[in-house]
């Protein structure tokens, strides 16, 4: 069973302090995707992955950082934790090698607030 | 701006019933269009759909696209309590980003 496992479900982190959430996938997926989700505004994209060491921004990136160093592992980084980033975050993965029908697989989430 | 409307948001029926969800979407460089089963988890995939007309199936659910009138359907026959959960439509686009509508909350009762 394909799987995107994110490191923590739930943290809780100072304003100021330096954040990671960790993502990692076993299905050998080239693509790797960072998204925030937020009452009322849907998932929005942070950072995406098309390989190892490539990222590009997505449409909310301020105030966040990405490292993709292997293939299965794709970081977020909080530069410097602040409250409006208090939100769930989920990671997701997949392959254009997989043909027209493939769909995102999403980790469970990370609940964080930072205080 | 991009947006995706869902309807109803919130439907509760009998087990047994039939059920359509509806999506409409107002999005540019449309990809293609996915509709999502949310449980206490993160979404689980059900269909992505880029071809107007064509029918997607699994087992009681299916789903189409009409890219005329930019909306989507997902139909739920012979309802279980099992398919409780928030439904939600995303569009996406060419700039791989995702447009989720609100989710439509569908209860099924026994």
């Amino acid at each position: 069973d394909v799987k995107v496992t994110q490191s923590s479900r739930y943290l809780v982190k100072r304003t100021g302090e330096k954040v990671f959430l960790e993502c990692v996938q076993d299905m050998d997926h080239e693509n790797m995707f960072w998204y925030r989700q937020d009452p009322g505004l849907g998932l929005r994209l942070i950072y995406f992955s098309y390989d190892v060491k490539m990222k590009e921004k997505g449409d909310i990136p301020e105030g966040y950082s990405v490292s993709r160093e292997k293939k299965e592992r794709f970081s977020l980084i909080l530069e410097s934790a602040s409250t409006n980033q208090t939100s769930m975050y989920l990671c997701a993965s997949t392959t254009p090698a997989a043909g027209p029908d493939y769909g995102y697989t999403f980790g469970s989430g990370t609940r964080l607030t930072v205080v | 701006e991009d947006k995706v409307v869902q309807s109803p948001l919130s439907l509760v029926v009998h087990e047994g019933d039939t059920v359509t969800l509806n999506c409409s979407y107002e999005v540019t460089n449309f990809r293609s269009l996915l509709w999502y089963k949310q449980e206490k988890k993160a979404p689980t995939f059900l269909f992505m759909l880029t071809s107007s007309g064509i029918e997607k199936k699994s087992g009681r659910l299916s789903s189409i696209l009409d890219k005329k009138e930019l909306s989507s359907i997902l139909n739920i026959t012979a309802t279980q309590t099992g398919d409780s959960a928030i439904y939600l439509c995303a569009v996406f686009d060419y700039g791989q980003n995702f447009v989720f509508g609100p989710g439509t909350r569908l209860s099924v009762l026994p």
